[in-house]
Parts: structure tokens; sequence; C-alpha cells
């Protein structure tokens, strides 16, 4: 089974400032099955990003993916205050989902 | 528009039967590829992924979880029902539910999520 290690669990930041956060496979994936989510209390969690890079619909340029076999990474340039959230990615493989255990994004 | 919404109970016993509703709009299971899929999120942990349905009525489960989960869908009533057996405070969390539009495809559009709390 793959596993999907995110880092940093939490990075405190502010607004106008660029993150980049990390998801590392277990073993070499398919970029095509690599997404990544935005979750916020109260809220639909959001899908930011699929096969690794392509944004999805209505999601701002400053959301960019990038990566391939086991290192993917979420760039967000100049944050926005409701950027402050929880990100999660995930991998299909084998008939399954899974998801990293997510880095929070606070101010 | 695509839209999904979660129901059930809030509060379920230990040992009982939980059941979910995921109600959805905007797609239909008679399109080729379509799937349901149900996600938790239990307080302060991560999501993590429960089973899916198809179009075709091809079922995916959790390995860890599998002897616990039914998915079911109604095509007539754009209903997806997920049941899982005997529960524990352990499976208190926020159910969601979430299309995807082929088997392993992203999960495009999600549900706001139900509270469920196990406790005696």
């Amino acid at each position: 089974e793959i596993v999907l290690t995110q880092s940093p669990g939490t990075l405190s930041l502010s607004p106008g400032e660029r993150v980049t956060l990390s998801c590392r496979a277990s073993q070499s994936v398919s970029s095509n099955y690599l997404a990544w989510y935005q979750l916020k209390p109260g809220q639909a969690p959001r899908l930011l990003i699929y096969g690794a890079s392509r944004r999805a619909t209505d999601i701002p340029d400053r959301f960019s993916g990038s990566g391939s076999a086991t290192d993917f990474s979420l760039t967000i340039t100049r944050l926005e205050p409701e950027d402050f959230a929880v990100y999660y990615c995930q991998h299909f493989d084998t008939s399954s989902y899974t998801f990293g255990q997510g880095t929070k994004l606070e101010i | 528009q695509v839209t999904l919404r979660e129901s059930g109970p809030a509060l379920v016993k230990p040992t009982q039967t939980l059941t979910l509703t995921c109600d959805f709009s905007g797609f239909s299971f008679s399109t080729r590829g379509m799937c349901v899929s149900w996600i938790r999120h239990p307080p302060g942990k991560a999501l993590e992924w429960l089973a899916l349905i198809d179009w075709d009525d091809d079922k995916y489960y959790s390995t860890s979880l599998k002897t616990r989960l039914t998915i079911s869908k109604d095509t007539s009533k754009d209903q997806v029902v997920l049941t899982m057996t005997n529960m524990d405070p352990v499976d208190t969390a926020t159910y969601y539910c979430a299309r995807s539009q082929w088997v392993g495809d992203e999960l495009d559009y999600w549900g706001r999520g139900t509270l469920v709390t196990v406790s005696s």
C-alpha cells in the first residue's frame, strides 16, 4: 500500500508570502492520479489540482502543482487570507484512494 | 451545477449500524464512468476514503474497513447510501460524499459533510 507523507505538518505564515507544500509517496506513483484538496471547517472540501499539475475549475492561478514519481508539491504564491486552511494530497492506486496526513497553513 | 448533500444521524451508539445518504444533482449514474465515493474526517486526523460505487454498480472498499461497509445506489432517486456496522467511538467523524467522473479520477465535487458522533 502506498503511503503519502506530507510536510510540514503545520506552517505559520503571513498573507502575501509564498509557500510550497510537500507530498512524498512511499513508492513511485502515476502523476495522472495525484490530486490536492483544500479543507476549511464547515465547508465542502475543494479540489485544487489534479493530474499533479492541472488546476481545477475556478482555482486561482496562484495555486500550482508539480512533481513526479515520489515527490510532489503544491505552491501558493502570494497567500490570501482565505488560503489559510488544511491541504491534503491524494493518490489512487489498486482500487483505493489514499490521502496524506495534511498540512495546516495558519496565520 | 453539481451538488451533493449528506444526511444521517448525528449520534449513534456503539455497536449500532450507521446509515448515511448522499443526495446529488447535476449529474447522473446514467452517464458512463460516473462514481460517488464516501470519505470521512475524524477530528484532528487525516481524511480517510471509505468506499466508491460507479455507474455500472461496481463497488470498491477500503481494505481496512471492507468487512463493515456496504455502498449502494438508487439511480431513480440520484442517491447513494453507505452503511457501516458495529460503530465505535473511533468512528466519530465528518462523513463526506464526493463525485469522480471515472474510477481513480480526482474527487471533483464534494458535499459539506455530516458529523457523526458515536457515544453511549
